[in-house]
């Protein structure tokens, strides 16, 4: 069991809408991590946070946005939902400076009709 | 940028040992994973490696790493039907890059 939990596990919007997915990190870790992963693909780094800040984004445009918080959960905020936003998302934790090992949560799959 | 390819399939009967291959760009990464992912689930931690590391073994699995060709590997002995899924190297620095994925198909 990793210990990070995503909700929701499934969701579907309509193009144009906006969409909020959380994420609870592992105990003992403080960064948290967003990836995309479109079918059939490997995931696509989206941002990453550390201390409540974001700390490197990927090629992603500014209507993807997050949040970290004290308790080092984490919200990924999608504004102006597009057809190809469809995918599954999933949010990983690690501790900085820790061992290395990076844990994923089940994800959130969210399809834009 | 930072790239990282792997082979998309790969076919073994059941018993023999899986090699899945992968090659990255980024001389700077840190730490390197393997991950294992089945239909419809997350990501699931296999193994990985420290950069000043060679090899790496933890049961059936075996990572190698060759820096100098920038080629990382993940070797499955006696493979078995519950191996059958998609593989995804990954290479971390500041940010981590995974590959398209390796699909393992398991020969009777």
């Amino acid at each position: 069991e990793t210990g990070v939990t995503q909700s929701p596990t499934h969701l579907i919007k309509t193009r144009g809408q906006q969409v909020t997915l959380r994420c609870s990190s592992q105990s003992g870790h403080n960064t948290v991590s967003w990836y995309q992963q479109a079918l059939g693909q490997g995931p696509q780094f989206i941002f990453q946070y550390y201390r409540e800040e974001e700390n490197g984004r990927g090629n992603f445009p500014p209507r993807f946005s997050g949040l970290q918080f004290p308790n080092y959960s984490s919200e990924l905020n999608v504004n102006a939902l597009e057809l190809d936003d469809s995918a599954l998302y999933l949010c990983a934790s690690n501790s900085r400076g820790g061992s290395g090992e990076l844990f994923f949560g089940e994800g959130s799959r969210l399809t834009v009709l | 940028g930072e790239d990282v390819e792997q082979s998309l399939f790969l076919s073994v009967r059941e018993g023999d040992s899986s090699v899945i291959n992968c090659t990255y760009t980024d001389s700077s990464s840190t730490y390197l994973y393997w991950y294992k992912q089945e239909p419809g689930a997350g990501l699931q931690l296999l193994t990985y490696i420290f950069s000043n590391m060679d090899m790496k073994q933890d049961q059936r699995l075996t990572v190698l790493l060759n820096k100098k060709d920038k080629h990382l590997s993940l070797r499955i002995a006696d493979t078995q039907t519950g191996d059958s899924a998609i593989y995804f190297c990954a290479v971390a620095d500041d940010k981590i890059i995974f590959g398209k994925g390796t699909r393992l198909h398991i020969l009777p």
